[in-house]
């Protein structure tokens, strides 16, 4: 089975501060990796996709294969940014089916 | 675009008793649904997989008949949770996806809090 690992439940940083959710994988095939974000009293939503190689919000995530991570970084938090962030992987040979992370809270103090 | 809800977004019910839980798809077609459970502070696990047109295909540890799912239409997936008791006291969240969606993206609903007394 797939496993999504997400070593940190909580991350506290104070605005302005570089933040970086960690994320590994198990590894097999070709994985198809995703940050989701859940807002307070919001719904989940994708933030980006290792595919786009996409920058969104700020937010980036690069694909490390070598050490099945895909790590999100912000070079600056911002207090909108505090919320609910999970690393979901993609099933190798398709299906659409989703495997999460835990989940880690990110809180970014003033 | 691609929007999905669902209802009740809050129910509660009476040991014993079924609740029907809908989720839709509002500005497309969803050729494939899901629906996950979430505990308080912990991550969404997969409850099942849901196809137009076919049985539902159920995570193991999942009781299939107790979870009755039903995707009757590319529109709509119900859920039913048959003789609930209050271990099943959770909170529901559905997603959809269609073949348009760009790589696996799945687009959630916003939820159904389910409180078994």
């Amino acid at each position: 089975a797939q496993r999504v690992t997400q070593p940190e439940k909580l991350l506290s940083v104070f605005k302005g501060a570089p933040v970086e959710l960690k994320c590994n994988y198990s590894y097999s095939g070709s994985p198809e990796l995703f940050w989701y974000v859940q807002y307070s009293r919001q719904r989940l939503q994708l933030l980006l996709r290792h595919i786009s190689r996409e920058s969104i919000k700020g937010f980036t995530a690069d694909l490390n294969k070598g050490e099945t991570s895909f790590h999100l970084k912000k070079p600056f938090a911002q207090e909108e940014d505090s919320a609910m962030y999970y690393c979901a992987r993609g099933e190798t040979g398709g299906g659409n089916k989703l495997t999460f992370g835990t989940g880690t809270q990110l809180k970014v103090e003033l | 675009g691609a929007v999905v809800s669902q209802h009740p977004s809050r129910v509660i019910c009476k040991s014993g008793t079924s609740v029907k839980i809908e989720c839709r798809s509002l500005d497309f077609q969803a050729t494939t649904m899901f629906w996950y459970r979430q505990f308080p502070k912990k991550s969404l696990m997969l409850m099942a997989t849901s196809n137009e047109g076919s049985k539902a295909t159920y995570e193991q540890g999942v009781e299939k008949d107790k979870f009755l799912i039903n995707h009757a239409s590319l529109t709509l997936s119900t859920l039913t949770v048959t003789s609930a008791h209050p271990e099943d006291s959770s909170f529901y969240i559905c997603s959809a996806s269609s073949p348009a969606a760009f790589y696996n993206e799945q687009f959630f609903g916003p939820g159904t809090r389910l409180t078994v007394l």
